[in-house]
């Protein structure tokens, strides 16, 4: 059982390039997001989804953009890379139901922008 | 939305002595409270959670109690051990359908032999 797998783990880009963060998991879970991380800063919700078809902004969404086709897939991608996305992200995912369900999170990706 | 607020930011700790963290939570609604273990380089791990219908959970040298009324919880590390040294985040899940997990700003536990 893999869980949560995320791709690349390490990537770095230049100023303006885009990329996607790869992100699938193999639960069945309806819930999946994105949090980026900074030093002092916690973990920041980027975007989640609630099940395939349906995505919604969290706390910190500009910049990104993400897509739910399928139940086991929510990539992450990035239009126009800057400094300022300079960080680890962590995707997530867990069952829907009532708020005690476990959430999993991915290994983390490590992006640098140049 | 809810906001929480983790302290200390830093932590030093002899071994075998006790370690506390505090979080507060602004969001009346917020009815789970995890908390999660990060060490250098890893995946946040879950090491023990609390709903908000139960004031204390404990699992061997951990455990964590909820104040519904003042809307603070804290983590309880009991025999201190050297591979206890991590950051630790608290952090609180509003009930719906959107379930959105905001996170405390972390805690830098270091366990000094």
């Amino acid at each position: 059982n893999a869980g949560v797998t995320q791709t690349p783990k390490f990537q770095v880009l230049k100023t303006g390039q885009s990329m996607t963060l790869q992100c699938a998991q193999d639960m069945n879970h309806e819930y999946m997001s994105w949090y980026r991380q900074d030093p002092g800063m916690g973990l920041r919700l980027i975007h989640y989804s609630v099940g395939a078809g349906i995505t919604d902004q969290g706390e910190v969404p500009n910049g990104y953009n993400v897509s739910r086709s399928t139940t086991e897939d929510f990539p992450l991608r990035l239009l126009s890379a800057a400094p300022s996305q300079t960080s680890v992200y962590f995707c997530a995912s867990s069952y829907m139901g009532h708020s005690g369900n476990t959430i999993y999170f991915g290994e983390g990706s490590w992006l640098t922008v140049v | 939305g809810e906001n929480v607020e983790q302290h200390p930011s830093t932590l030093s700790v002899q071994e075998g002595d006790s370690a506390v963290i505090k979080c507060t939570y602004s969001d009346s609604a917020s009815n789970y409270f995890p908390w999660y273990k990060q060490e250098l380089g890893k995946r946040p791990q879950l090491i023990i959670d609390i709903r908000s219908n139960v004031g204390e959970k404990k699992d061997q040298r951990i455990a964590v109690t909820l104040n519904k009324t003042a809307k603070h919880f804290s983590l309880h590390i009991t025999e201190t051990q050297p591979e206890d040294s991590a950051v630790y985040f608290c952090a609180a899940i509003t009930s719906g359908s959107a379930r959105q997990l905001t996170f405390g700003s972390g805690t830098q536990l270091t366990v000094l032999p």
